[in-house]
């Protein structure tokens, strides 16, 4: 079946350093991709999204680009900043229903001052 | 005011012990569901409705029952608690989109520890 696998955490870095979340996937078909991300306290929220292969998502100075031929959507960020301190999931769907998302295991990221 | 809210946000009860969490919505949305996150394994669906009389069974429905009372309210259910049922719960929303990726709108959460 369809899976997500993302690197294990924590990942702690200081402010202002380059971020990459390496998230790579299993699936039979062409899914969309998803980064959600989790603030401490609260639920999980859509950061980025990629629909097809080369796509690139971005928000919030986030990006990630879906890569058919390595099944990757790697998170980075150029400068992270203490407010980006969260838990990131990768997730897939091969269906537009939000009922079929497979979320990864998540990736706890905590930036130093 | 949140969108979706969860109640109670932590519930500590013993083996046995029937319990129910509670989230609602203002959102308007149809489409509600229910997550656990254990750490390590992610968020799994447990159950999901797409309106008041549709409830569909997810990854982990073996221990738990829903109840959709009304468009804004769905109710999650342990029957007898676990210790295994000790996990972090979810609840989310999301809008029929007719084709296009539906976005889920997360509730904060209910941390639920079984004695």
């Amino acid at each position: 079946g369809d899976s997500v696998t993302q690197m294990e955490g924590p990942v702690t870095l200081s402010e202002e350093a380059f971020l990459t979340i390496n998230c790579t996937y299993t699936a039979t078909g062409y899914p969309s991709l998803f980064w959600y991300v989790q603030y401490p306290g609260e639920g999980l929220q859509l950061l980025l999204k990629a629909t097809k292969a080369d796509d690139k998502g971005s928000n919030k100075g986030f990006e990630a680009t879906y890569r058919k031929e390595t099944t990757s959507f790697h998170l980075e960020k150029g400068s992270v900043q203490v407010s980006d301190s969260a838990v990131y999931f990768c997730a897939l769907s091969e269906d537009s229903s939000a009922s079929k998302i497979i979320f990864g295991s998540g990736t706890r990221l905590s930036i130093r001052p | 005011d949140a969108d979706v809210t969860q109640t109670p946000r932590n519930r500590i009860t013993k083996t046995g012990k029937r319990i129910m969490l509670e989230c609602s919505q203002t959102k308007g949305h149809d489409r509600m569901y229910w997550y656990r996150q254990d750490p390590g394994l992610g968020l799994r669906l447990i159950y999901y409705s797409f309106d008041v009389k549709d409830i569909n069974k997810g990854e982990i429905s073996d221990g738990y029952s829903v109840s959709r009372q009304a468009q804004a309210k769905f109710s999650l259910s342990l029957e007898s608690a676990i210790p295994n049922q000790t996990a972090l719960y979810f609840c989310a929303t999301s809008e029929h989109s007719g084709g296009s990726n539906e976005k889920l709108f997360f509730g904060s959460g209910t941390q639920l520890s079984v004695l």
